[in-house]
């Protein structure tokens, strides 16, 4: 059965530090690997996904995340933080018909 | 815009009595889906729809009810709702249901359920 684990319920990361936010992965067959965001009040947000190809993967607002086989990971990633950055992230795995998301990762950005 | 709206965005009711949240893309998308947003559990989905009139259950259906009449409404209906539906739901769309594709969310509905 797919699932998706996000380790880390929240992410503590001073503004302007690099910062990243860890998932993994179980699926059958090549992977359809999402992350989306959720600022309060909002409903999610598409930020990147990994289809095939390149394993490092570049999306909005600065983010990219870096697909690992060998070790079923796809964290997140953004070379400098900004406070605008604090929000609810979910990496999620789809396959033909399910979706499948982790439960979250709380990311604060410290001024 | 395209977007995908849910009504009604707030509800409380009490236990037992019947509701309906609407759902509704302007996409002309194929695949629908609801989720509910749990504090510690994430996203689970509930129900999906692949096209008109073809629906399937999710991780979590119990208690609720779906329909896919039209491209464009994917209605979640609880019969009888009890406190343990108390959540934030979601409906989502994409254009197919391939796993390729980006999903699209509506605002939330947070219903409270006495």
């Amino acid at each position: 059965a797919q699932s998706v684990a996000q380790p880390e319920d929240q992410v503590n990361v001073a503004e302007g530090n690099p910062l990243t936010v860890k998932c993994t992965y179980s699926v059958s067959g090549n992977p359809y690997l999402f992350w989306y965001v959720q600022y309060p009040n909002r409903g999610l947000q598409f930020l990147l996904k990994y289809i095939t190809g390149d394993n490092l993967v570049k999306g909005s607002y600065g983010f990219e995340a870096e697909f690992n086989k060998s070790q079923t990971s796809f964290h997140l990633k953004k070379p400098s933080a900004l406070v605008s950055d604090s929000a609810l992230y979910f990496c999620a795995v789809r396959d033909m018909k399910r979706n499948i998301f982790g439960k979250g990762t709380r990311l604060h950005i410290l001024p | 815009e395209a977007q995908v709206t849910q009504n009604p965005r707030y509800l409380i009711t009490v236990t037992g009595k019947k509701l309906t949240v609407t759902c509704s893309q302007n996409m002309n998308h194929e695949y629908m889906s609801w989720y509910r947003q749990d504090p510690g559990l994430g996203l689970r989905q509930i129900y999906y729809s692949m096209n008109v009139e073809v629906t399937d259950k999710g991780d979590v259906p119990e208690g609720y009810k779906v329909s896919r009449k039209e491209k464009r409404n994917f209605p979640l209906i609880l019969e009888s709702p009890s406190p343990n539906q108390t959540s934030l739901y979601f409906c989502a769309s994409s254009k197919y249901s391939g796993g390729a594709d980006t999903q699209y969310f509506g605002p939330g509905t947070r219903l409270t359920v006495l």
